[in-house]
């Protein structure tokens, strides 16, 4: 089936620090790539997304790359602030006979300090 | 533009009783997505409404059912609630499949 699995959390950094968070996937087929937000108490907001391989998805200084041959979409800022202190989850779909199979990552957490 | 909109924001049962949850998507979107996000567990899908038909659903119980009305809201039914419904109760909603606008949520607690 398919899956997705991202690093364990939290991660924790200081303002202005380097971000990764990994996100590796198993799919059948050739799945689309997305990165969501969830700020507390709010729901899911779309990040950035790509839909096949090697596309650049970008937005709000957050980018992440399409790899087939790693099977992964890890997520990278140059440059946190405290106000990027949220949950990440990664997420893959795939389209089958018009139906639409979404799968989630079980999220990470990123706590920034100022 | 208003965004997705979902009640009660939570909600209090006792196991074995049932619950419904509802759902309106954005203006102009015809899909609704219900996810369960249960501690620990990610996301899991539930269902997928299309057009007021239900295209898709994921692997659980014929218990947890809903529909999708003219207007494109929706409700999410649960039957015979176990503790492990306990959980936060996501709706999306989208025109593309792709690009999905999460509601804030409803979180169910079983007692």
């Amino acid at each position: 089936g398919n899956s997705v699995t991202q690093m364990e959390g939290p991660v924790t950094l200081s303002e202005e620090a380097f971000l990764t968070i990994n996100c590796t996937y198993t799919a059948t087929g050739y799945p689309s790539l997305f990165w969501y937000v969830q700020y507390p108490g709010e729901g899911l907001q779309l990040l950035l997304k790509a839909t096949k391989a090697d596309d650049k998805g970008s937005n709000k200084g957050f980018e992440a790359t399409y790899r087939k041959e790693t099977t992964s979409f890890h997520l990278e800022k140059g440059s946190v602030q405290v106000s990027d202190s949220a949950v990440y989850f990664c997420a893959l779909s795939l389209t089958s006979g018009g139906s639409y199979i979404p799968t989630f990552g079980r999220g990470t957490s990123l706590i920034v300090h100022p | 533009e208003a965004g997705v909109t979902q009640s009660p924001t939570h909600l209090i049962k006792t196991r074995g009783q049932q619950v419904t949850l509802r759902c309106s998507p954005i203006s102009g979107h015809t899909s609704v997505y219900w996810y369960q996000q249960a501690l620990g567990l990610g996301l899991q899908f539930l269902l997928w409404y299309d057009e007021g038909e239900e295209r898709n659903r994921g692997n659980f119980p014929p218990r947890f059912s809903g529909r999708q009305f003219p207007n494109y809201s929706s409700e999410l039914n649960v039957n015979a609630l176990e503790l492990e419904d306990s959980a936060l109760y996501l709706c999306a909603s989208s025109r593309f499949w792709y690009e999905q606008y999460f509601g804030p949520g409803t979180r169910l607690t079983v007692t």
